[in-house]
């Protein structure tokens, strides 16, 4: 099984500011990585598969780079509405596996 | 526009089998470009892929479940279910179900990644 480790557990970012979130495979996965927000009470929202590449209707303050086993989701001048739970998982190998989140709070 | 709706007991007592529906609205399930899977979230831990079914009926189920999961799909009701035997405490979680992306044609592409997602549905394990 492929180990997903995300860092940091939580981030604390003022608004308006950069947030660089870390997600490290086991082994590599190639660009086989999708990134996901989610918040409580709600459904969680695809934002970049491929490892780079934004969803329908993401923001393109959001961006998603790396390969083999370091990735990389950049969220830059944060909103409100960005300040939540983001987990990355990968599709190159069974099982499908997720990290355990990095979440985002108000500095 | 496709909704995913996840619906089910929230309480299961230990030993016994937790049963989950997914309701499919705005799209048929009958699609060779996705599968449609389980995903959980336990307690202070991150997201546990449970299993993936086609609309055929073919499925992916996570090794670590050591077959206590059954995943199953009603393409008359455009739906799709879980099934969970032998629960303990360590099930509960918030369960969501989601629209599994292949890619492409899911018989020539193998890009597993969640697309569309339900809000998700907690059930606690308790007697």
């Amino acid at each position: 099984e492929i180990v997903m480790t995300q860092s940091p557990a939580t981030l604390s970012v003022s608004p308006g500011e950069r947030a660089t979130l870390s997600c490290r495979a086991s082994q590599s996965v190639n660009s086989d990585l999708a990134w996901y927000q989610h918040k409580p009470g709600q459904a969680p929202r695809l934002l970049i598969f491929g490892a780079s590449i934004r969803a329908t209707g993401v923001s393109a303050r959001f961006s998603g780079s790396g390969s083999g086993t370091e990735f990389t989701l950049t969220i830059t001048l944060l909103q409100s509405e960005d300040f939540a739970v983001y987990s990355c998982q990968q599709y190159y190998n069974w099982p499908l596996t997720f990290g355990g989140g990095t979440k985002v709070e108000i500095k | 526009q496709l909704q995913l709706q996840e619906s089910g007991p929230g309480l299961v007592k230990p030993s016994e089998t937790l049963s989950l529906t997914c309701k499919v609205s705005g799209d048929s399930i009958i699609s060779s470009l996705y599968y449609w899977g389980w995903i959980r979230q336990s307690p202070g831990k991150g997201l546990e892929w449970i299993g993936n079914i086609f609309y055929s009926g073919s499925t992916h189920h996570n090794p670590s479940l050591k077959s206590r999961a059954t995943i199953s799909v009603d393409t008359s009701k455009n739906q799709f279910s879980l099934n969970l035997s032998a629960v303990t405490a360590a099930d509960t979680a918030v369960y969501y179900c989601a629209r599994v992306y292949c890619g492409g044609d899911c018989y020539d592409y193998f890009y597993y990644y969640m697309d569309v997602w339900g809000k998700g549905t907690t059930v606690t394990v308790s007697s």
